[in-house]
């Protein structure tokens, strides 16, 4: 058990719904990571906050996407009407100083 | 970042010792080299950290030569629940973005 937990584990939803998934990070950790994983692949940054900025963003994240992390402590990802190709996992991270660790990841399935 | 290579795919059987390369020539004075494990439908989990010479912890040996332009992961007597992806990571313990390859798949056989 890492620490970094992510809510929910999995989610189905149709296409063109909304989704929003939360990530609750080590409680001393002031950075926050999301990454996206597709099948075979490594994880692909997303977005990184200290704190409660947000402090950069990948291209990776369309506007259909949503980043926040209110008062610094947990985080959620939003994503605006689903597409087919936003299935995958979405993992958060936490990191204080040397390393990351790594929540459960959100499995989304977009039908 | 760093670049980072690894091998795709490595067999073993249990009981082995199973030794991942990673090649980083690119490697900068504050670098770090750090490994992930990833099993099917989970998250990354931190293996082992270094910056010179030898680490050791109870799960992993990192080896990391003078020149630092590669490293290698040790994995003493595997066992089955070793099957995973193993990832070789390169960067400043710093840095806000971590920067994945594809892995090493490793699959331990009986």
């Amino acid at each position: 058990d890492t620490g970094v937990s992510q809510d929910p584990r999995h989610k189905i939803t149709k296409r063109g719904q909304n989704v929003t998934f939360r990530c609750d990070p080590i409680s001393e950790h002031n950075r926050l990571y999301w990454y996206r994983q597709t099948l075979g692949q490594g994880p692909e940054f997303l977005t990184y906050f200290q704190n409660e900025a947000q402090l950069e963003k990948s291209r990776l994240l369309s506007d259909r996407f949503s980043a926040e992390r209110p008062k610094g402590s947990f985080s959620t990802l939003e994503i605006q009407r689903t597409e087919q190709g936003d299935s995958a996992m979405y993992l958060c991270a936490s990191k204080v100083t040397e390393v990351a660790f790594f929540g459960q990841g959100t499995r989304l399935t977009v039908v | 970042l760093a670049k980072t290579t690894q091998p795709i795919s490595m067999d073993s059987y249990e009981g082995q010792e199973v030794n991942i390369t990673c090649s980083h020539n690119n490697i900068a004075t504050n670098d770090y080299i750090t490994w992930y494990q990833q099993f099917p439908s989970q998250g990354p989990r931190f293996i082992i950290q270094g910056y010179k010479t030898k680490v050791t912890n109870e799960v992993a040996s990192l080896f990391i030569p003078a020149d630092r332009k590669s490293s290698t992961l040790s994995l003493p007597r595997v066992s089955l629940s070793d099957t995973a992806v193993y990832y070789c990571l390169v960067g400043d313990r710093g840095d806000y973005k971590l920067s994945f390859g594809a892995g090493t798949t490793v699959t331990v056989r009986a």
